[in-house]
């Protein structure tokens, strides 16, 4: 079955400290899509990366870099050098089909709270 | 591109009535995802419906219902309103199936409070 864990519920950090968030999934399919998005106060979900099952690699965009690794099914989430606009609820999805067609679940997601 | 449109953004309701909300997505997407996001139960997946057709649907009661029109457009229904589905309902859209390769952008939400 289908399980997407971020054990981190809130982390506070000051600014331009480096934050990282944990994400810990669970499936039983090959083919599998990943996810990170924010969601700021306004409630709007904000998508940020998708990583399909087949591709490693990390990627950094900015200031946001993932780190995905299928040997521990882990895409971890690092924000470097982090600001007040960064604070937000992160969640992390994780999306494969099936018979009964793709279904998404999401994380509990952390919330961050950058301090000035 | 406008992004995915919710409407409305608001509303009241007590307990025992219905409620439809709205979601237009973005253009050229086909999939339309609803979820409820609750503070106790997360982000939970509601339904999807791609070409007018309902392809998927989440662990809720018959009380809740959608459908989706030939220009994607889609609403959600839901009756006999109870406590508990106050809620801030996100609509998400996608050019396939969501799920899929396919990325969904959300809305900002309905919030709906059943008092």
């Amino acid at each position: 079955a289908q399980k997407v864990t971020q054990a981190q519920t809130e982390i506070s950090v000051v600014e331009k400290e480096d934050v990282t968030l944990d994400c810990v999934y669970e499936t039983r399919d090959t083919t599998y899509y990943l996810f990170w998005y924010k969601q700021p106060p306004s409630g709007e979900l904000v998508f940020l990366i998708r990583r399909n099952s087949f591709d490693e690699q990390n990627e950094i965009s900015g200031r946001y870099s993932w780190n995905f690794q299928k040997s521990t099914s882990s895409f971890n989430f690092t924000i470097t050098a982090s600001q007040v606009v960064d604070s937000a609820v992160y969640f992390c999805a994780l999306s494969e089909g099936g018979t009964g067609g793709f279904k998404t679940i999401f994380g509990a997601g952390t919330r961050l709270f950058v301090k000035a | 591109k406008a992004g995915v449109t919710q409407t409305p953004r608001y509303l009241i309701k007590t307990r025992g009535q219905q409620v439809t909300l709205s979601c237009s997505p973005i253009s050229g997407h086909r999939s339309v995802s609803w979820y409820q996001q609750t503070p106790g139960q997360g982000l939970q997946f509601l339904f999807e419906y791609f070409s007018e057709t309902q392809r998927n649907k989440g662990n809720f009661p018959g009380r809740f219902s959608g459908r989706q029109f030939s220009n994607s457009r889609s609403e959600m229904n839901v009756s006999t309103l109870e406590l508990g589905d106050s809620a801030l309902y996100l609509c998400a859209s996608s050019i396939g199936l969501a799920g899929s390769s396919d990325t969904q952008y959300f809305g900002p939400g309905t919030r709906l409070t059943v008092l």
